[in-house]
């Protein structure tokens, strides 16, 4: 069965420390990933995506994360956190070849020290 | 993108009632999605919500306990039947033009049920 890892359930850093949230899944044959971040009491934003192209994909608030197939590999950084990215974080993937439905990993809570 | 909002963003709520949950799209999607998010724990889709035709449940959830409306392309509604305290969760629901594609969520509505 196709499934979504997040080793880490959470991940202290200092203030202006950088930070990586690991993720990794099943199975490598034609993936979409996804990192979304889900602020206290809202709901989810999406951080980044990766369809196609550069395996090193950019997204908002200074995040990226890198697509690495032989690892089957999503893990998402920063290289100086603040305060404010104090959230959780989840990954998700989806397999179009199956055109299955976006499963999305147990979540990473970031805790910013300052 | 698209602008979410979910009414109630909360309630409290006796055994044994309903509570009927409403999302609204600031523009027409395709499909709509219910999620259940336990506490501390990562999203469980419950169903898929496409105009015009019935909702798709995923194993586990039924229509009896969770029936769904789709009237047009902007609205749906969630009901939580026969509340029991199990049922206690955040229910979120999401927009996406595919299924594997990306979604945009609203904030969510937290339930508790006592």
């Amino acid at each position: 069965a196709q499934s979504v890892t997040q080793l880490d359930s959470q991940v202290p850093v200092f203030e202006e420390a950088p930070v990586e949230l690991r993720c990794n899944y099943s199975s490598s044959v034609s993936v979409y990933l996804f990192w979304y971040v889900q602020y206290p009491n809202q709901g989810l934003q999406l951080l980044l995506k990766y369809l196609s192209g550069s395996t090193l994909v950019k997204g908002i608030n200074g995040f990226e994360a890198e697509f690495n197939k032989s690892q089957t590999s999503f893990h998402l950084r920063k290289p100086s956190v603040h305060i404010s990215d104090t959230a959780e974080y989840f990954c998700a993937v989806s397999w179009y070849s199956s055109a299955s439905k976006i499963i999305f990993g147990s979540g990473t809570r970031l805790s910013i020290r300052p | 993108s698209a602008v979410i909002s979910q009414k109630p963003s909360r309630d409290i709520c006796q055994r044994g009632t309903s509570l009927t949950i409403q999302c609204q799209v600031d523009s027409q999607v395709t499909m709509m999605f219910w999620y259940r998010q336990q506490p501390g724990q990562s999203l469980t889709l419950i169903a898929t919500a496409n105009q015009g035709s019935e909702a798709t449940y995923e194993s586990g959830f039924v229509i009896d306990k969770f029936p769904i409306s789709r009237p047009n392309l902007t609205f749906s509604t969630l009901t939580v039947s026969n509340m029991s305290p199990e049922d206690s969760s955040i229910y979120l629901c999401s927009v996406g033009q595919r299924e594997w594609d990306e979604q945009y969520f609203g904030p969510g509505t937290r339930l508790t049920v006592t």
